[in-house]
């Protein structure tokens, strides 16, 4: 198994530009999640999903969209980046308490 | 915000015993307790996690206050490779896993050779 991965591995953005993260996991795990890390910072839930279909807003979902149609993917959009979406960006899938995390996204935006 | 209080870093020589510690006073009696670690530049991995009885496994023990209100993480021979940010995360831990968790700032453990 892979686990979680995540595409790409970092990417500049210029302000306004939009972009896709990628996430898969091949765990079969219900459950995903959106996370970001600031420097110095723990991670801050954006935006999770319980099952294919389903999705929800964490602690901050402003500039960011999802969408869950499969198990396995779980992409994460910025429409119009701006240069405070500046950050590391890291994926996680989980069927019970245990969340397993991918390698990250570092994404810059100037 | 986050539920717990850790120190911001710790150091301690290879090949002794490493002991984090956590305060969670305001637990609640569904809440559990979980560790997590993240390695320079990583996502987080999974360390342990309890409600009241003290936990170990291949990685960690876990030592809860009988009162509950704080704990400490232990690894028990630390290597270099230990070294990392280490998370206490206080959450209600539904089967189904559904909740995000909530990150402070953790404790920067540095294992000095």
């Amino acid at each position: 198994n892979a686990g979680v991965t995540q595409t790409p591995k970092f990417r500049i953005l210029k302000i306004g530009q939009s972009m896709t993260l990628q996430c898969t996991q091949d765990m079969n795990h219900n459950y995903m999640y959106w996370y970001r890390q600031d420097p110095g910072m723990g991670l801050k839930l954006i935006y999770y999903s319980v099952g294919a279909g389903i999705t929800d807003k964490g602690e901050v979902p402003n500039g960011y969209n999802v969408s869950r149609s499969t198990t396995e993917d779980f992409p994460l959009r910025l429409e119009l980046a701006a240069p405070s979406q500046t950050s590391v960006y890291f994926c996680a899938s989980s069927y019970s308490e245990t969340q397993y995390f991918g390698p990250g996204t570092r994404l810059l935006v100037l | 915000d986050a539920k717990t209080t850790q120190p911001t870093s710790m150091d301690c020589a290879e090949g002794r015993a490493a002991n984090l510690p956590c305060n969670h006073s305001t637990i609640s009696g569904n809440e559990y307790v979980y560790w997590y670690r993240q390695i320079h530049s990583q996502g987080p991995q999974y360390i342990i996690h309890g409600l009241k009885n003290n936990e170990t496994n291949e990685m960690a023990s876990l030592i809860i206050t009988e009162d509950r209100k704080s704990s400490t993480l232990i690894l028990p021979h630390a290597t270099l490779r230990d070294t990392a940010v280490y998370y206490c995360i206080v959450r209600v831990a539904p089967g189904g896993g559904a909740d995000g968790l909530t990150f402070g700032k953790g404790t920067h453990l540095i294992i000095q050779p």
